[in-house]
């Protein structure tokens, strides 16, 4: 069965630093999501993308996050300026999203462990 | 907005018995999808279970089914004969149908299963 892949599995990152995660969508699906679970807490809702736009994000989603999907195949997640309450799981979602996939649930990739310094 | 609220925090179950976890949400949507994601300690995010709001029938998937009331607003998740390897975090999730918003998750109930 396909998969959505994240790289890396783990980040550990000074804060201040940029770190830049990375998804691979399932490759016909059209629809990407971001979002972040601070340890002992519910998965958040960040941003989702479609065609090469945010079409919503969370308040969570600040100035020191963007999304971009730059090569037509990765889905990134970047963050600025990393801060301390930036640590946290972060899971990338990728949906088919059309015609009679449009109920298909959403794939979550593994995540990747951001640990900020 | 559209909330998820999960009152259990934490649930156990006897090996080969029957858990109940509840689930419920608010909504001023008509049609629309719930699910049952699980969370082992590896922290992947796995799809249990799906229903969609016009089906009355409730889903079912091998040991796990849903109880879904619409008008009740409650979305709880079964699971028989429980086994060890259905200790997790479980969490309730919404979307609307129309949109392919995002995902709206409950705060999760953590389910221990005793040997």
């Amino acid at each position: 069965e396909p998969e959505v892949t994240q790289t890396p599995s783990h980040q550990v990152t000074q804060m201040g630093q940029e770190v830049i995660l990375r998804c691979v969508p399932i490759s016909n699906h059209l629809y990407f999501y971001w979002y972040r679970q601070i340890l002992g807490q519910k998965v958040e809702f960040l941003v989702s993308f479609y065609n090469n736009e945010i079409s919503e994000k969370s308040e969570i989603f600040d100035d020191q996050f963007s999304v971009e999907r730059p090569d037509g195949s990765n889905f990134t997640l970047k963050i600025r300026s990393t801060k301390l309450e930036d640590s946290a799981m972060y899971f990338c979602a990728t949906s088919p999203g059309r015609g009679q996939y449009r109920n298909q649930p959403q794939h979550f990739g593994d995540g990747t462990r951001l640990s900020i310094l | 907005a559209q909330t998820v609220t999960q009152s259990q925090p934490e649930m156990s179950v006897q090996e080969a018995e029957t858990v109940t976890l509840s689930c419920t949400y608010d909504t001023s949507e008509s049609d629309y999808y719930l699910f049952w994601y699980k969370q082992p300690p590896s922290r992947q995010m796995i799809l249990v279970i799906r229903q969609e709001a016009y089906k009355q029938q409730n889903a079912t998937e091998n040991r796990f089914s849903v109880n879904f009331q619409k008008a009740a607003k409650s979305f709880s998740l079964k699971i028989s004969d429980s086994q060890l390897g259905d200790a997790a975090m479980y969490f309730c999730a919404y979307r609307g149908r129309f949109n392919n918003n995002d995902m709206r998750f409950g705060a999760g109930t953590r389910l221990t299963v005793k040997p």
